[in-house]
């Protein structure tokens, strides 16, 4: 089955700087790549997504890319603000419908 | 169009009680996903339906666990005889016919055997 790897499992940044999220995966018929944002408590929501047929894709301060020669994708987030603090989940998912999620990565972005 | 319901949204059970979580997807969403979150953890597949049919439950306990999703009425994870183990935050999430790839996740029932 899928195996999805993310790293750094915590990140602090200053407030402004930028901060990337990698993941790495092991079945090359994923072909869907998203990422959740989970505040305490709160469920996962989708903030990016990337299909395999792209390279890159942004949207306002938060980017996505995937390289699948090597089968990792990463999220970058510049202009980092406080509110950005949370816990950032990489996902792969195929056709079969099910999605693997790495085990997260708890963003403190300090004021 | 109301996002996914998940009710209870918190549920205290001793151990050896039976657990019934529900779940109701998005409007106009056929597919459901089950995962269970423990504390400080990631999320961790448990089942994949479809209306009446299960797809995959290669992630469900072979034991205790049980889902469904009727024609009718939200979709079911049942645990029997919990145990302090199964404390964990449990969320679903549904997709919509056609376009399985987004799924936009519940608020979760957080799960307490005492």
């Amino acid at each position: 089955g899928e195996n999805v790897e993310q790293h750094p499992s915590t990140l602090s940044v200053q407030e402004g700087d930028s901060a990337v999220i990698k993941c790495t995966y092991s079945d090359s018929a994923s072909n869907y790549f998203p990422w959740y944002k989970q505040e305490l408590g709160k469920r996962p929501q989708l903030i990016i997504d990337i299909r395999s047929n792209v390279g890159e894709k942004k949207d306002q301060r938060i980017a996505v890319t995937l390289n699948k020669t090597a089968k990792h994708f990463s999220l970058h987030i510049t202009e980092t603000q406080p509110e950005d603090s949370a816990v950032y989940f990489c996902a792969a998912k195929g056709d079969a419908g099910k999605s693997t999620f790495g085990d997260g990565t708890t963003l403190t972005v300090k004021p | 169009n109301a996002g996914v319901m998940q009710n209870p949204r918190h549920l205290v059970r001793r151990r050896g009680q039976e657990a019934r979580l529900r779940c109701s997807p998005m409007k106009g969403h056929s597919h459901v996903y089950w995962y269970r979150q423990l504390p400080e953890e990631g999320l961790k597949f448990m089942v994949y339906l479809q209306k009446e049919n299960i797809i995959d439950e290669s992630g469900m306990p072979k034991e205790r666990f049980s889902a469904e999703f009727p024609k009718e009425g939200p979709s079911i994870l049942r645990i029997q005889q919990v145990v302090r183990g199964d404390s964990a935050a449990y969320f679903c999430a549904s997709s919509p016919v056609g376009l399985a790839y987004e799924q936009y996740f519940g608020p979760g029932t957080r799960l307490t055997v005492t």
